[in-house]
């Protein structure tokens, strides 16, 4: 397996604008996250999913930013409008019990200008 | 609530000299405890992991033990090399939360020749 995929790798935005960042888990894998990581508040749980529903938003920092699981290879998480305090590195993992951790993709580096 | 605290950073060690970063944790139930490295500009890795009191996780010359009379889970290396410099975080996760991980903030760890 090609394991977690996230894209794009890197993404350039202006402020207010709308950004998507996409995410493929691992096949088979059940349950889906999204994290972010910034040097202030280092790696935090915005939303995961178990079998495509959302089961537990409460990391999700603002009504601007939301998540979507439509099927099990896809997941995205989406920003609307952008500001600069979101600029992070945004990572997205899955599992699948009984395997008790999780397999992360590369991330997605966030710049909004 | 449930929680990771590690030791702080950074840690410069000459190349072959003994490593221990500090985890400990906080968790009302039985937690899986993991350490993940992170190399730069990549996504985290699992490193090693325990799932039970007493289990020893071990990976590329790297230890840690689940102490729960202590709440530890130290990560130990006799002799560390120039290629383990990156960043460490130690993690938990509880059983019937497919994988859901919380993160102390990360120890970043430089090895000089």
């Amino acid at each position: 397996d090609a394991g977690v995929i996230q894209s794009p790798r890197h993404e350039v935005t202006e402020m207010g604008q709308e950004v998507t960042l996409r995410c493929k888990p691992i096949s088979g894998h059940d349950y889906l996250f999204w994290y972010r990581q910034t040097m202030m508040r280092g790696l935090e749980l915005l939303i995961y999913f178990n079998n495509n529903v959302p089961i537990d938003d409460s990391g999700m920092p603002e009504d601007r930013f939301s998540a979507k699981m439509p099927n099990a290879s896809f997941s995205t998480l989406k920003i609307q409008p952008s500001e600069p305090r979101d600029s992070a590195v945004y990572f997205c993992a899955s599992s699948s019990p009984p395997l008790t951790e999780a397999f992360f993709g590369q991330g997605t580096r966030l710049t909004v200008v | 609530g449930d929680s990771v605290t590690q030791m702080e950073g950074p840690v410069t060690l000459s190349e072959e000299a003994c490593l221990t970063i500090n985890c400990t944790y906080t968790a009302t139930g039985y937690p899986s405890l993991f350490w993940y490295v992170q190399y730069p500009g990549e996504g985290l890795q699992l490193l090693l992991k325990a799932t039970k009191a007493d289990d020893k996780g071990s990976n590329k010359g790297f230890e840690a033990t689940y102490r729960k009379e202590t709440t530890s889970f130290h990560l130990e290396k006799g002799s560390v090399q120039v290629s383990d410099s990156a960043v460490y975080f130690c993690a938990l996760s509880l059983y019937n939360q497919g994988g859901k991980l919380i993160f102390g903030q990360g120890t970043e760890l430089s090895v000089k020749p």
